[in-house]
């Protein structure tokens, strides 16, 4: 089982529609989540983070789901800016009191006028 | 203006050379790191740092090498020894490495191209 999983999509939506995407992870010992934004040939850029039951920034919201191990994102009223891909970040123990991210594969988004 | 700087943006090398990415860092984040990004692929770790004059290897170290003699720069040589050095290869930093709240910040990254 992949350690951090998303569907690749891409999903193509219209503006102004919401859409939802989910990721998976499969280490329990996860404390902390993140979601990126990486636009086509860029670098990625925090979106959100996620410490605790979920997070909400205006048009986005996150929301964690610790017993089922999967974590969401949410945004309403898409905007053609919003097209990118959008990056499921975990950070886990990797030994000896450390922690490690690990990243999904991403899944695309494109919003069409 | 603070923030993680890489150069080039675009490099292209022939088979058999070495070549060296540069990132620097204004940030004083004690953490940097080197991932990996192919098509379609999620990013890989290639080596980290958490302090000057330190550095591990990640998941996919082979091939490559890194220093850290400043707090500021963390370079990263693709060696001839790496088989498939195409990739975008993308410079990070946090404030601490390895913390539960990591949060980690990307430079612009280095479109590497063998010829």
């Amino acid at each position: 089982r992949k350690e951090v999983e998303q569907d690749p999509g891409p999903f193509n939506v219209p503006e102004g529609a919401t859409v939802a995407f989910n990721c998976t992870y499969s280490n329990s010992a996860s404390q902390s989540f993140f979601w990126y934004r990486q636009d086509c040939r860029k670098e990625p850029k925090l979106l959100m983070s996620v410490y605790s039951s979920g997070n909400e920034d205006g048009r986005f919201t996150a929301q964690l789901n610790r017993a089922s191990q999967y974590i969401s994102l949410l945004i309403r009223d898409s905007k053609l800016s919003d097209s990118a891909t959008y990056l499921c970040v975990v950070n886990a123990p990797s030994g000896a009191g450390s922690y490690q991210l690990t990243f999904g594969k991403g899944t695309k988004l494109s919003v069409i006028p | 203006d603070g923030g993680i700087t890489q150069s080039p943006k675009y490099l292209f090398r022939k088979e058999g050379q070495n070549v060296t990415l540069s990132c620097e860092q204004n940030l004083n984040h004690d953490a940097m790191y080197w991932y990996r990004q192919d098509p379609g692929q999620g990013l890989r770790l290639i080596y980290y740092s958490q302090i000057v004059n330190d550095f591990q290897k990640g998941d996919i170290a082979e091939g490559y090498s890194v220093s850290r003699e400043k707090k500021e720069s963390f370079p990263l040589t693709v060696t001839s020894a790496q088989k498939n050095p195409t990739a975008f290869y993308l410079c990070a930093s946090s404030p601490q490495a390895g913390h539960i709240t990591d949060t980690q910040y990307f430079g612009p990254g280095t479109r590497l191209t063998v010829l």
